[in-house]
């Protein structure tokens, strides 16, 4: 696709489950974001991945938060435990190279998360 | 960190120009001013960004000032569907390469 594709757009899950978020980014990005925003609030940082470099994990709000992304492409958001603060919509967003080139990122349209 | 500073919220009226504040007072040279939008349950939307230079694309125009303290995201002709959030960034210099949204303006385009 043209845009960076998030799945699920929505998801509902019970206080204590896991869940995967995936995000395919725009092909041929090598940069690759993760944020949330919960419900009326800003953005708020979680994780940054560059090419081959170690990712920027300086955002991830709990040890039951963690990300990878597997081949410089597809991105996977995991969230253990959940709890229902959680609730969020988790937004990813990429970019052709690294902002410090004056490039922009571009975002996804979110994977809403609602834990119950 | 550079950090910016915006109104809470501005009116607009439909076919007028909007301008859009941003203080940014502490910002550095190599420093790039980034704007994006968010309207209601979609994710943010790139508009524009600039250095020192004034830009403009289909969307929108950017006006930062020569001492790049401060900028205005001109918007020529506002609709409704310009109703939103409107983040001004600046880039996080170093090396994360992240952005930091704030709490942005709500621009509301009156009919």
């Amino acid at each position: 696709g043209a845009g960076v594709s998030q799945s699920p757009s929505n998801k509902v899950t019970e206080k204590g489950k896991d869940v995967e978020l995936r995000c395919d980014p725009i092909s041929g990005h090598t940069a690759l974001y993760w944020y949330r925003q919960s419900l009326g609030q800003g953005l708020e940082f979680l994780i940054y991945f560059q090419g081959n470099s170690a990712p920027d994990k300086s955002g991830l709000p709990s040890d039951r938060f963690s990300a990878e992304r597997t081949g410089g492409s597809v991105s996977t958001l995991t969230i253990q435990r959940t709890q229902q603060e959680d609730s969020a919509v988790y937004l990813c967003a990429s970019s052709l190279r690294p902002l410090s080139s004056g490039n922009t990122i571009y975002f996804g349209e979110g994977s809403w998360l609602t834990v119950v | 960190d550079a950090k910016t500073t915006q109104p809470t919220s501005m009116d607009c009226a439909e076919g007028r120009a909007a301008n859009l504040p941003c203080n940014h007072s502490t910002i550095s040279g190599n420093e790039y001013v980034y704007w994006y939008r968010q309207i209601h349950s979609q994710g943010p939307q790139y508009i524009i960004h600039g250095l020192k230079n004034n830009e403009t694309n289909e969307m929108a125009s950017l006006i930062i000032t020569e001492d790049r303290k401060s900028s205005t995201l001109i918007l020529p002709h506002a609709t409704l569907r310009d109703t939103a959030v409107y983040y001004c960034i600046v880039r996080v210099d170093g090396a994360t390469n992240k952005l930091i949204f704030g709490t942005g303006t709500l621009l509301a385009v009156q009919p």
